[in-house]
């Protein structure tokens, strides 16, 4: 069965600093990955989607990650963190298939101080 | 485009009352919606998937008399919390799967659920 570890439930990061959250997924094949993000009380936003081809993806709000599959990770990634990004993000995972269910992480709390 | 839109957004209810939310997609045919629940600083929970036509699929653990879904259209899929109860409160959120078959769900903005 396919799952999702984010090991980092709270991060705190100053404005203008640099953001790495973590994501590390246990699949058989090859994943869909995904990264979300969710403000309070709000739905989900796709920041960034990993299928195939070139490992590193560029999302929106200048966010990127990389795909590594040696090291199982799908790790997010921005340069310098603005304060509205302060928000819970979701790795997530499909394995494929007809069912194609997502499977979520826990969650990242990012919190910006200014 | 991909817009997935949910109604209500809101709805406070009486302990015993059912509850219908819906989930429409608006500018794209979906043959297979799901639905989420969210318990508050918690991830998402797969509660069903549900395609155009027939039955839902419900995850183990939940109850599907209690959460009725109906997948009666390409744009359209509701869930119906039965005589509900205050544990019953929580966030819900639906999600739909272009027809297409991309890998890909979009999510609607949430149904926040208050069981008095």
């Amino acid at each position: 069965a396919q799952s999702v570890t984010q090991p980092d439930i709270h991060i705190t990061v100053s404005e203008g600093a640099s953001l790495e959250l973590r994501c590390n997924y246990s699949y058989g094949a090859t994943p869909y990955l995904f990264w979300y993000v969710q403000s309070p009380g709000q739905g989900l936003q796709l920041l960034l989607k990993y299928f195939s081809g070139d490992t590193l993806v560029q999302g929106i709000k200048g966010f990127e990650a990389e795909f590594k599959r040696s090291q199982s990770s799908f790790n997010l990634r921005k340069p310098s963190v603005h304060w509205s990004d302060a928000a819970e993000y979701f790795c997530a995972v499909v394995g494929g298939g007809t069912a194609s269910k997502l499977t979520f992480g826990t969650g990242t709390r990012l919190q910006v101080t200014l | 485009g991909a817009v997935v839109s949910q109604h209500p957004s809101r709805v406070i209810c009486k302990s015993g009352t059912s509850v219908k939310i819906e989930c429409r997609s608006l500018d794209f045919q979906a043959t297979t919606m799901f639905w989420y629940r969210q318990f508050p600083k918690k991830s998402l929970m797969l509660m069903a998937t549900s395609n155009e036509g027939s039955k839902a699929t419900y995850e183990q653990g939940v109850e599907k008399d209690k959460f009725l879904i109906n997948h009666a259209s390409l744009t359209l899929s509701t869930l119906t919390v039965t005589s509900a109860h205050p544990e019953d409160s929580s966030f819900y959120i639906c999600s739909a799967r272009d027809r297409r078959g991309y890998n890909e769900q979009f999510f609607g903005p949430g149904t926040r659920l208050t069981v008095l």
